[in-house]
């Protein structure tokens, strides 16, 4: 079946300016969570969604950054007032029912903010 | 804080050997350990996971140990070919009753196979 599919692959931004990523799970996943990868940072946490549940916002850098997950499926990533320092992967993943399962990654969406 | 290191960081081999790519974590109260691979612009694939109560994990010619109270584990590539050249990411997920309930991720290893 179709995986995780991320959209846009590339965008290039000006700072200041908001951005969207979109991330469409694996069908039927319940579990579904944003990582950022910058250069030299590593993979990093930043937002994840498990059925209705209130999100784990625990790993978003700063105000500027939400997401949201409508019907429990699809899921948008917004960075309000980019900087240059948000430039970096953004990997979105699901899993079937949540933490403890293996996560499966879509190809990420890789954000240049000139 | 969960901190999770791999070395090395890159790993140059000729085709057809062995090798073995080495992960740690400072805090042994995992749920269960993972190994990725991500090829370059592409996102992550899951290659093994290894539950807590386990010591390893075999998936074709990898093989991933675990060794929970020295904060270790292992990805053991047998007879490498040029197909398998790219970043290796271990990550530690804590399970749903720890705080903090995210993998945290080591920086990587890039391997490159040389034919």
């Amino acid at each position: 079946g179709a995986g995780v599919s991320q959209s846009p692959s590339n965008k290039v931004t000006e700072k200041g300016k908001d951005v969207e990523l979109r991330c469409d799970p694996i069908s039927g996943h319940t579990a579904l969570y944003w990582y950022r990868q910058s250069l030299g940072q590593g993979l990093e946490f930043l937002i994840y969604f498990q059925g209705n549940s209130a999100p784990d916002k625990s790993g978003l850098p700063s105000d500027r950054f939400s997401a949201e997950r409508t019907g429990g499926s699809v899921s948008t990533l917004t960075i309000q007032r980019t900087q240059q320092e948000d430039s970096a992967v953004y990997l979105c993943a699901s899993s079937l029912r949540g933490l403890e399962e293996t996560q499966y990654f879509g190809p990420g969406t890789r954000l240049l903010v000139l | 804080k969960q901190e999770v290191t791999q070395i090395p960081a890159a790993l140059s081999v000729p085709e057809g050997e062995n090798l073995v790519l080495n992960c740690s974590f400072t805090d042994s109260a995992i749920y269960n350990l993972q190994w990725f691979r991500q090829d370059p612009g592409k996102g992550l694939t899951s290659l093994l996971l290894i539950q807590s109560s386990q010591r390893e994990q075999t998936s074709g010619r990898l093989n991933a140990s675990l060794d929970k109270s020295s904060g270790r584990s292992t990805l053991y590539i047998a007879a490498s070919q040029p197909g398998d050249s790219a970043t290796y990411l271990c990550a530690a997920d804590p399970g749903e009753n720890n705080a903090g309930n995210m993998l945290t991720f080591g920086g990587g290893t890039r391997l490159m196979v040389k034919p």
